[in-house]
This record gives C-alpha cells, sequence and structure tokens, in this order.
C-alpha cells in the first residue's frame, strides 16, 4: 500500500509557542490530505480537508486561526497549531488520498503533542 | 447525512477463534464505499479491507472478510483464526467516492478487540 509519513511523532512544546508537524506522501502524489484529532480511546475527529493549491476547509468548530493548514506540493501538507495551549494536547493524524481515483485514505503515524 | 454506528464497544476472543465486529451505517446514497480500520496500540491507523457498495461479493484479505448487506445497511467484519496481533481498536467507515475533493471518511466510535491467549 501507499506511505504517508508524518512528522515528528512525538513533540513536547511550551504554551504559547507554535508547533508545525508535516505530512508526506512517500510514493504517491496525494491531491487531497486530511487532518484529523483523536483523543483517548476515542474515534478520529476530522478537523480539515486539505486540498493541493488552495485553501483548505475547516470542519465546524475547528479554529482556522489556531490550526494553520498549508498543502503546498502534491506530496506535502502541513498543520501548525500556533500559540499552543495545553487543551491542545492531542494526538494529530493525517491521511492522504492518491490522485488516482483509488478512494483510499492512507494514514500516517500520528503526532503526539504535549503543551507544558 | 450519514451515519456509521457500532454498538460493540468492547469484545474480546480467544487466540485461534473466530470474531465477528458489528457495523450498520445510515445513506441515501446508492454508490459508496465500507472500510474497516484497525489501530493497533502503536496508533498506527491501517487499512483492513474496503467494499464498494456496487459489488455484491463480500470483500476477503487473508483472514478477514466482511458480511455486506446493502438493503440492511450492514457491514460486519470477520476475523478467523485470530492471533494476539489482532489486538486493536476496529473502525467502520463510509465514504462517498464521487465527492471530488471532498471524500471524506465518516467513523464509528469504534470496537476493542482483546485477543486473549
Amino acid at each position: 500500500g501507499a506511505v504517508v509519513s508524518q512528522h515528528p511523532s512525538w513533540v513536547i512544546c511550551k504554551s504559547g509557542t507554535s508547533v508545525k508537524i508535516e505530512c508526506r506522501s512517500l510514493d504517491f502524489q496525494a491531491t487531497t490530505m486530511f487532518w484529523y484529532r483523536q483523543f483517548p480511546k476515542q474515534s478520529l475527529m476530522l478537523m480539515a480537508t486539505s486540498n493541493e493549491g488552495s485553501k483548505a476547509t475547516y470542519e465546524q468548530g475547528v479554529e482556522k486561526d489556531k490550526f494553520l493548514i498549508n498543502h503546498a506540493s502534491l506530496t506535502l501538507s502541513t498543520l501548525t497549531v500556533t500559540s499552543a495551549h495545553p487543551e491542545d494536547s492531542s494526538f494529530y493524524i493525517c491521511s492522504a488520498i492518491p490522485g488516482t481515483g483509488e478512494n483510499i485514505q492512507y494514514f500516517g503515524a500520528g503526532t503526539r503533542l504535549s503543551v507544558l | 447525512a450519514q451515519t456509521v454506528t457500532q454498538s460493540q464497544p468492547e469484545m474480546s476472543v480467544q487466540e485461534a477463534e473466530t470474531v465477528t465486529l458489528s457495523c450498520t451505517y445510515d445513506t441515501s446514497e446508492s454508490n459508496y464505499y465500507l472500510f474497516w480500520y484497525k489501530q493497533p496500540p502503536s496508533r498506527q491507523m491501517i487499512l483492513v479491507i474496503r467494499q464498494e457498495a456496487y459489488k455484491q461479493q463480500n470483500a476477503t484479505e487473508n483472514r478477514f472478510s466482511v458480511n455486506f448487506q446493502k438493503a440492511a445497511k450492514s457491514f460486519s467484519l470477520k476475523i478467523s483464526d485470530s492471533q494476539l496481533g489482532d489486538t486493536a481498536m476496529y473502525f467502520c467507515a463510509f465514504m462517498k467516492p464521487n465527492a471530488g475533493n471532498n471524500r471524506k471518511l465518516i467513523w464509528g466510535l469504534g470496537t476493542s478487540l482483546a485477543v486473549n491467549p
């Protein structure tokens, strides 16, 4: 299957700082990438849909200015958590759909964010 | 709007036995995809199996198979010869395939499966 790389796997930061998480499709071009947040023992909550070359589409209730998404190329999307606070601590996961029309989301390994 | 329901929050099975995880969904679409994803303790989300709604034949991947009942909007996952490595959260998910760049997955709440030695 297709491979999605997500980096870093774990990040600890101080309150008020910004953190960037990268999501790369390694062996395919992804026209669409997704960003999720997952709380312990819960399902995935979609935060936003990221399309290459256009603005991300955010789900209702997700702060656009807090969670900045950039999909600059067909293989890279980034999520920046700006002015992070302890309540932003969570597990963030990205996924990507190949541009071949495969209709399968392939997932990165996730990033654990801890804000002190 | 589409919804996905997994009515079994937790299940357990003995190693080498068979277990079935339930999933029902609601949609007015005629064509769609259904998925089972596995999330082991590492938290890496792994695709287990995919079913296309227009295909009547149930999908199978080695020890994993589905029972897809379109009229009943049911999509259960059967795991045969359960192995310790099958211990994970299992999520059922729905996708509209022709939604352009908006091919979101609609997720169930998950079933935590424990395979006991």
